[in-house]
């Protein structure tokens, strides 16, 4: 069964510190590695995705991916409060097979 | 990023009515969209995969005869949700894959099933 975890939180970090949100997948077959975004209440935002093994860095956001330990992280700079929101992680084989997502991981930033 | 839309984003039914809801790419085509469940601080759960011109392919547990999927264009996918009931209660979203591998999500509807 294809799983994927992640501490579900709350993660609380203080204003302009950097918050670290970890996932580990089980499917040794996964290509794809995506971060989305969910506030309370509303759907998914894709913030970050990541194919290869590595970092990836898009503005205050960083995506990390080690494929040999089947964990990929997501790094946030100068957190603010508007980033406090669920942070789900997901993977899929590539194509176009579904995503399996983890459970998401609360974040809150503290003014 | 791509646009999936998805209306209503809100319904409230009574129990035994039928509620269908669209969801449809605005600036892609998409040949296949997914339909993810989520309850109340709990995770997407992937329903049914939806393909253009041909049946959905249903997750295990999912009632293909309550929740029927119709996938009638490149640009729209619907949901029906039939004879709802208090249970179906949720937060229903829709998703589309761009011409990458990049999954988007359409706004969602909450369903409430009086």
């Amino acid at each position: 069964q294809k799983e994927v975890e992640q501490n579900s939180g709350p993660l609380s970090v203080p204003e302009g510190a950097i918050a670290s949100l970890n996932c580990t997948y089980s499917d040794r077959g996964s290509q794809s590695f995506f971060w989305y975004r969910q506030y309370s209440g509303k759907s998914p935002e894709l913030i970050m995705f990541i194919y290869s093994n590595g970092d990836k860095e898009d503005g205050r956001f960083t995506a990390q991916l080690n494929k040999a330990s089947q964990y990929v992280s997501l790094l946030i700079r100068d957190s603010q409060p508007s980033d406090s929101a669920t942070y789900l992680c997901a993977v899929s084989r590539g194509g176009n097979t579904p995503l399996v997502f983890g459970k998401g991981t609360r974040l809150s930033v503290i003014a | 990023g791509a646009v999936v839309s998805q209306h209503p984003s809100r319904v409230i039914c009574k129990s035994g009515t039928s509620v269908k809801i669209e969801c449809r790419s605005l600036d892609f085509q998409a040949t296949t969209m997914f339909w993810y469940r989520q309850f109340p601080k709990q995770s997407l759960m992937l329903m049914a995969t939806s393909n253009e011109g041909s049946k959905a392919t249903y997750e295990q547990g999912v009632e293909k005869d309550k929740f029927l999927i119709n996938h009638a264009s490149l640009t729209l996918s619907t949901l029906t949700v039939t004879s709802a009931h208090p249970e179906d209660s949720s937060f229903y979203i829709c998703s589309a894959r761009d011409e990458g591998e990049k999954l988007f999500f359409g706004s969602g509807t909450q369903l409430s099933v009086l």
